[in-house]
Order: structure tokens, then sequence, then C-alpha cells
């Protein structure tokens, strides 16, 4: 079982702020490593799926940085809003097998 | 409405009893997985499938079976061999990983919530 560590597990931020949390992992055999965002009540949503050491990707307020020698990811949520309030997981995989191993999760809420 | 979609929501079954969780897709993806989700915990994978008639062991596969006669379902039987069967069960489709695997996100169902007592 791999150790896929998400921090913080919690947080609470001012709607307008920004935020960021992390996601670390075993840098060996690596393959690719996924962020999805799972409301509650709703079924988890695909943000990005990275797979180059330097990658950044983006997508509206949300982005998401890949640091593969060291074995890090970080997502950052630029003015956040009450609607952003979610649970952010990511996952590793290794083989491309998309055989993923998921964190415990993030969860943000953001207060109005 | 192109999706997955996991029935029943809710699902109570007695202690020694053999429950089956369905899945189905309409997204025409060839790869299909079941992930447990327990508090505390992140998902863990039971099983996955990249093709039909073909699948493979998860993490934590033990007192699980699974089929995938057809390319859009992908059933889950928890058997009374599974130890701690309450929980929460979250089906997922991807395409195929060997296309391009920037766009092999996994795409989930809503989930079944089982409760053994």
């Amino acid at each position: 079982i791999l150790n896929v560590e998400q921090s913080p597990q919690s947080l609470h931020v001012q709607e307008g702020d920004s935020t960021n949390f992390t996601c670390s992992f075993p840098s060996s055999n690596f393959y690719a490593l996924h962020w999805y965002r799972w409301e509650t009540a709703k079924s988890p949503e695909a943000l990005f799926v990275m797979t180059l050491n330097g990658d950044e990707k983006k997508k509206g307020r949300i982005s998401a940085t890949l640091n593969t020698k060291e074995g890090y990811s970080y997502l950052y949520i630029k003015g956040s809003q009450p609607e952003d309030s979610a649970t952010y997981l990511c996952a590793l995989d290794q083989t491309g097998a998309n055989n993923l191993f998921f964190g415990t999760g993030t969860r943000l809420t953001v207060i109005p | 409405d192109g999706g997955i979609t996991q029935s029943p929501k809710y699902l109570f079954r007695k202690e020694g009893q053999n429950v089956t969780l369905s899945c189905e897709q309409n997204l025409n993806h060839d790869a299909m997985y079941w992930y447990r989700q327990d508090p505390g915990q992140g998902l863990r994978l039971i099983y996955y499938s990249q093709i039909v008639n073909d699948f493979q062991k998860g993490d934590i596969a033990e007192g699980y079976s699974v089929s995938r006669e057809k390319k859009e379902s992908f059933p889950l039987t928890v058997t009374s061999a599974q130890k701690n069967p309450t929980a929460f069960y979250l089906c997922a489709s991807s395409p195929q990983a060997s296309a391009n695997p920037t766009s092999y996100e996994q795409y989930f169902g809503p989930g079944t919530r089982l409760t053994v007592t």
C-alpha cells in the first residue's frame, strides 16, 4: 500500500482568500498524478491529470503544479468562492494502468 | 445523458448474505473500477477491469467478486467472506490508459452506501 499524503486535512478560508494544499507521494515509479474535487452529495470530478515534472495546469481559478523528483504536487485556488467548498483528492498512478492510490483528501470550507 | 449509474443508493443486508452492487456506464469507456471508502481513509481500489472479460484484483479484493461480461456493466458482489462490508462503494470508468495519459481521468458514479447488520 502506497503512502499518498495530503495536508492539511481540513481548512476554512474566507471568501476571496487564496489558498493552497499539498499532496506528497513516493517519488520512485511515477506515472501520473490525478486531482479530483468531491462536493458533498455529488460524485468526485476530475480536475487535472499531470504526468511531467514541472508541469503546471490551470482550470479557471484552480491550478496545480507537479514535482516528481521530490514527490509533491500543490493545488492552488485563487479568490476562493463558497462553491469551491469540497474535498480535494489527489491520487497516484505508478504504472500507467490507471490503478490509483488516493490520499485521504483536504476538506475545504469557504466562508461567505 | 452520458454517465455512470449505481444502484441502489442505499442498501441494507443481514450478515452472512451476499449482495451485488450495480454499476453501468454509457461513456463507451474500456476501463472500470470499484472503490471503497471508509471514514478517515482514502478511496481504496477493490477490483478493476481494463477490458471486457478481464479484471484484476486491487488492494483490498478479499471477500469481493466481480464480472465484466459487457463493456457497459461491472457489477460487484460483496460476499459473506468480507469481514467489514459496511462502507460507501464508488464505481468509476475511464478511457484506456494507453491512449493519452493526461486524458484518462476517471469518471465516478454517485455511490452505494451498504450497511450490513
